[in-house]
């Protein structure tokens, strides 16, 4: 139970392009959805906060008018990157907390790379 | 706001040896501290965790250490093997957030 589907799992996409990222919970309810950004080698670094029916809570420093998030429905939250760039080429996952007290489960993870 | 440090960065061990990777925090709130490995490319995936009422919790080969007043909890592997070999990444609650540490890239040589 508590599956988190991400798709696309990779994406190349040109400068200045945008790029939609889905994460859909297939078994439960994702009324908070996490998007994190990791680069190679590092840790994953919380972006924003989606709660369904709400606007995003966005980390300091994370530009929300380039990292739009919709949370329209409890099964889908999605992250759109708008004009990528080559520094946006990152892995972006998402994680969605089920059944209270700290049940986090992760999507899969998109590979972006802007050329 | 919460900081999670993770030490050591990079460990390599002999198969069979323990492992041990430790980590302090920074929010006296934060009450939930999960350990994830993840494998190149892939999700990460939760090996143990603990909550701030516990001081040690042991699942077979692994266990986590919590010490509320220091504000740190250390990850423990016995007899490793080298399918152990990933980045391992300990995190700490903020509210429902999820703070990662810096990550650890655990070597295990047969």
């Amino acid at each position: 139970g508590a599956v988190v589907s991400q798709h696309p799992s990779r994406v190349i996409c040109k400068s200045g392009t945008s790029v939609k990222i889905e994460c859909r919970s297939l078994d439960f309810q994702a009324t908070t959805m996490f998007w994190y950004r990791q680069f190679p080698k590092q840790s994953l670094m919380l972006m924003a906060t989606s709660n369904e029916g709400s606007k995003a809570t966005y980390e300091q420093g994370v530009e929300k008018d380039k990292f739009l998030i919709n949370h329209a429905s409890l099964t889908l939250s999605t992250l759109t990157v708008t004009s990528a760039h080559p520094e946006d080429s990152s892995f972006y996952i998402c994680s969605a907390l089920w059944g209270g007290r700290h049940g986090y489960t992760f999507g899969s993870g998109t590979r972006l790379t802007v050329v | 706001g919460e900081n999670v440090e993770q030490h050591p960065s990079t460990l390599s061990v002999q198969e069979g040896d323990s492992a041990v990777i430790k980590c302090t925090y920074s929010d006296s709130a934060s009450n939930y501290f999960p350990w994830y490995k993840q494998e190149l490319g892939k999700r990460p995936q939760l090996i143990i965790d603990i909550r701030s009422n516990v001081g040690e919790k042991k699942d077979q080969r692994i266990a986590v250490t919590l010490n509320k007043t220091a504000k740190h909890f250390s990850l423990h592997i016995t007899e490793t093997q080298p399918e152990d070999s990933a980045v391992y990444f300990c995190a700490a609650s903020k509210g429902d957030k999820l703070i990662f540490g810096t990550g650890t890239r655990l070597q295990v040589f047969p």
